[in-house]
């Protein structure tokens, strides 16, 4: 398996315009996670889904963010619109529902909203 | 009380030396204490990982040494290598396992050769 593959791995946008994160889980993975990581704030856990339902969106800074998992093997979180402060590297993980100590990480992507 | 406090926020050790890297946390409901690291422009990965019913977990150079009582615990690193400079993070969760991971705010290890 390919590990936890999120495109693009960078992304420069201007403020005010909509940004969409993209993740594809590692296959069988019943977990998926959002994370953020900024220097400030460390790695924050924005949202996870179980089998494609959403379980916990209490990280989730503001309504302009959103996230949606239409099926088991691809995940978006979407910024509209971004601001200068959602400057982040965005990580997605996943996980087995069983068994499951280990959360695989993506490698990232790099957003600056300028 | 969902806090993982972590320190040092940088540490420089010799190679060969010991690196010691230290978690605190407040909710005794954590049940899951793992340790990732990333390099740069990486995703984290678990390196080791304990649960609060032991009190220490070795896995070759890297242990995990847990105080349940002092809520504590922390990450040696013996032998350092260059390789194994990179940030460390320490985390908990209260389901056992990967759910709902609060993580530390990383420690910053450089290894000098």
């Amino acid at each position: 398996d390919a590990g936890v593959i999120q495109s693009p791995r960078h992304e420069v946008t201007e403020m005010g315009q909509e940004v969409t994160l993209r993740c594809k889980p590692i296959s069988g993975h019943d977990y998926l996670f959002w994370y953020r990581q900024t220097m400030m704030r460390g790695l924050e856990l924005l949202i996870y889904f179980n089998n494609n339902v959403p379980i916990d969106d209490s990280g989730m800074p503001e309504d302009r963010f959103s996230a949606k998992m239409p099926n088991a093997s691809f995940s978006t979180l979407k910024i509209q619109p971004s601001e200068p402060r959602d400057s982040a590297v965005y990580f997605c993980a996943s996980s087995f529902l069983f068994g499951g100590t280990e959360a695989f990480f993506g490698q990232g992507t790099r957003l600056t909203v300028v | 009380q969902q806090q993982v406090k972590q320190s040092p926020q940088s540490l420089i050790v010799q190679k060969g030396g010991i690196s010691i890297i230290n978690c605190a946390y407040e909710n005794t409901a954590f049940d899951y204490f793992p340790w990732y690291q990333q390099f740069p422009g990486k995703g984290p990965a678990l390196l080791i990982a304990i649960r609060p019913d032991v009190s220490e977990k070795k896995e070759g150079r890297f242990t995990i040494s847990f105080n349940k009582s002092a809520k504590q615990f922390s990450l040696h690193i013996m032998d350092s290598q260059p390789g194994d400079s990179a940030t460390y993070f320490c985390a908990a969760s209260i389901s056992g396992g990967a759910q709902k991971l609060v993580f530390g705010q990383g420690t910053r290890l450089t290894i000098n050769p």
